[in-house]
């Protein structure tokens, strides 16, 4: 069975850092693109970054470049999501996802003063 | 961006009925289009890939279809467990995109 655990969310002030991340169990992970998607409170799914199986190319929404940083350990079956700058529009429960097919229960961010 | 647009944004059937949801991008996305359902306070969970093929242990009472720009969800009778939001995505291009989501209420 695929598990995904998310880690790491909490509350952070502007302009502060945190990391996500994220334990894969239950299948292949080194062989399986990754994603995180976040959701703000009340609102839609927004994708924010992917990263491919040897962790050689990485993608990102624009909203984020720049100030997040996904990543992984394939030895550690485990994906990572650095976050610096932080906004309060970055507040949102943040997924992990296998392709977007398999997805955490998700980890949530919240950035306020 | 490809922008994904829903409708309708909402809408209130009764068990039994056949719903169908539909969902455009603004640009040829060929066939790469998901759809997923979400259910208050649980993680989205995927339904369909590539327009109109069910993941596994998804129930044929779901179906996809469409291409290029314009695609549907149909739930051919609906069920209790079944009132949720649907979400649609392309992944066609970067970055990938959702569309706003169509919440399915009780009538």
């Amino acid at each position: 069975e695929v598990q995904l655990v998310e880690s790491g969310g909490g509350l952070v002030q502007p302009g502060g850092s945190l990391r996500l991340s994220c334990a894969a169990s239950g299948f292949s992970f080194s062989h399986h693109w990754m994603d995180w998607v976040r959701q703000a409170p009340g609102k839609g799914l927004e994708w924010v970054a992917n990263i491919n199986q040897d962790g050689s190319a990485k993608n990102y929404v624009d909203s984020v470049k720049g100030r997040f940083t996904i990543s992984r350990d394939n030895a550690r079956d485990s994906l990572y999501l650095q976050m610096n700058s932080l906004r309060p529009d970055d507040t949102a429960i943040y997924y992990c996802s296998e392709s977007l097919i398999y997805w955490g229960q998700g980890a949530l961010v919240s950035v306020s003063s | 961006d490809v922008q994904m647009t829903q409708s309708p944004s909402s809408l209130s059937a009764s068990v039994g009925d056949r719903v169908t949801i539909t969902c455009r991008a603004s640009l040829d996305i060929n066939n790469d289009l998901s759809w997923y359902q979400q259910k208050a306070g649980e993680a989205p969970k995927s339904l369909i890939y590539g327009t109109s093929n069910l993941q596994s242990g998804v129930p044929s009472k779901f179906s996809g279809s469409g291409s290029g720009t314009e695609f549907s969800l149909t739930i051919s009778s609906l069920q209790p467990e079944d009132f949720a939001t649907y979400y649609c995505l392309q992944y066609n291009r970067y970055p990938r995109t959702f569309g706003p989501g169509t919440e399915v209420e009780i009538k």
